[in-house]
This record gives structure tokens, C-alpha cells and sequence, in this order.
């Protein structure tokens, strides 16, 4: 089967750096992404992996190991308004090039 | 700039009453569209995906349909609504062959009673 892995909550400091991870089982893998979704609203694109490394983008970094079918997000600097549900999704030929998704990561920030 | 319309933002609806969603695209051509489920803190879940007019896959057996009428609009329905249809809807649309990315619409909270 299909299937990705992400802690289903995380909390950290503002200011402070969070790193919340992903790891996914697919017959055949193209691609990470990340999204971030605030509580009531739809989801945003973060970032996108395709192929082994740190990807950076402002404060958010993504990373991705292919043979460890692993990623994960980083986010630098926490705001409050960095609160919010965070996640990762793979693009698999077995699932027709659709993204396959995470339950998602609720990051809860702390002053 | 390209912009996703969808429409409305909360519904209320009786069981067993129709429903139609629909979502508009603005600024591109051909772009892939999606309907996808959300339940209360939980995950997306892909209800129906379009990559052309009058093509559509379906991804999860249920009582809802999908329609594409025309390039950039994409309609989803039903004949009879279930408590079970009950969630966040939301819409997005993707550049062709970049489906990674999604665009999503500001969604739709529809709950049967």
C-alpha cells in the first residue's frame, strides 16, 4: 500500500527552529511536497522535491533522501503566524501522478 | 495572474437534497482540476481529478459526481446528499504536467443535517 508518516502535532517557541518530518512507502516516487494550511482556510504551496537535498525558500527549507524515503520541513525564525497544519505529499506513478497526502502536522507556536 | 474561484463558502443542506459546487479558473488554459474532501483535522482527500473537458477520474466509489462543462470550470454533485458528505470541499487546479503544485480554492463547509 501507500502510505506517509507525519507527527500529528508539534509545538515550538517563537523564534525558535522547527523541523517536522515525513516519511512515505510508494511504489515509485517523484516527488515531495509541502503545504501549509492555517486553521478555516485552504491549503498553500510550500515547496517541492524531486530529487536528494535541502531546498531553501526564505525561512522554510525542505529536504528530501530518496533512499531513505524521508523529508522533512524546516521553518527558521517562528512567528505566530507560522501557526498552523503542515503537509507533506508524494507524486507517485501508482497513484495515477496524483498526490498521495499526509494527515498533516498541526505546528502550535508558543511566545 | 491566475486566480480559482469557488463557490459558496459555508452550506447547509437537508439529507437527501442536491447539491451543487462550483469552481471557476481564471488566467490559464487547460489546467488540470481537482475536487478534494477535507474532514476536521484530518488529511485531503482527492475526490475527482480533470485534465480536459468532459474528462473525468474518479478516485473514491460514492454519491457524488463530477463535471467539466467547459475548460476552466469544474462542478461537483450530487442527487441525494448523505451525512457523510459532510466536510471542507475545496478545489484547485494545476499547470499541466506540474501537479505537484495545486492551487487550491478558498473552500466550501458544507454540513448535512
Amino acid at each position: 500500500g501507500q502510505s506517509l508518516e507525519q507527527p500529528s502535532e508539534v509545538t515550538a517557541v517563537e523564534g525558535a527552529i522547527v523541523q517536522i518530518n515525513c516519511t512515505y512507502q510508494t511504489s515509485g516516487f517523484y516527488g515531495l511536497s509541502w503545504y501549509q494550511q492555517h486553521d478555516g482556510g485552504a491549503p498553500t504551496f510550500l515547496s517541492y522535491n524531486a530529487l536528494d537535498g535541502l531546498e531553501e525558500t526564505g525561512r522554510f527549507s525542505s529536504f528530501l533522501s530518496r533512499s531513505d524515503s524521508y523529508g522533512y520541513l524546516l521553518l527558521q525564525e517562528l512567528q505566530m503566524k507560522d501557526s498552523a497544519s503542515y503537509f507533506c505529499a508524494v507524486r507517485a506513478p501508482d497513484s495515477n501522478y496524483q498526490l498521495i497526502w499526509g494527515a498533516g502536522t498541526k505546528l502550535i507556536i508558543k511566545p | 495572474s491566475q486566480t480559482i474561484h469557488q463557490w459558496p463558502a459555508t452550506l447547509v443542506q437537508p439529507v437527501g437534497s442536491p447539491l451543487s459546487l462550483e469552481c471557476t479558473v481564471e488566467g490559464t488554459s487547460n489546467p488540470n482540476l481537482y475536487w478534494y474532501r477535507q474532514a476536521a483535522g484530518r488529511g485531503l482527500q482527492l475526490l475527482f481529478y480533470s485534465v480536459g473537458i468532459g474528462q473525468i477520474s474518479s478516485e473514491v466509489p460514492q454519491n457524488l459526481s463530477a463535471s467539466r462543462p467547459q475548460d476552466r470550470q469544474f462542478i461537483l454533485s450530487s442527487k441525494k446528499l448523505l451525512l457523510s458528505d459532510s466536510g471542507f470541499y475545496l478545489c484547485a487546479w494545476s499547470a499541466t504536467g506540474s501537479n505537484e503544485k495545486l492551487f487550491f480554492g478558498s473552500g466550501t463547509q458544507l454540513s448535512v443535517l
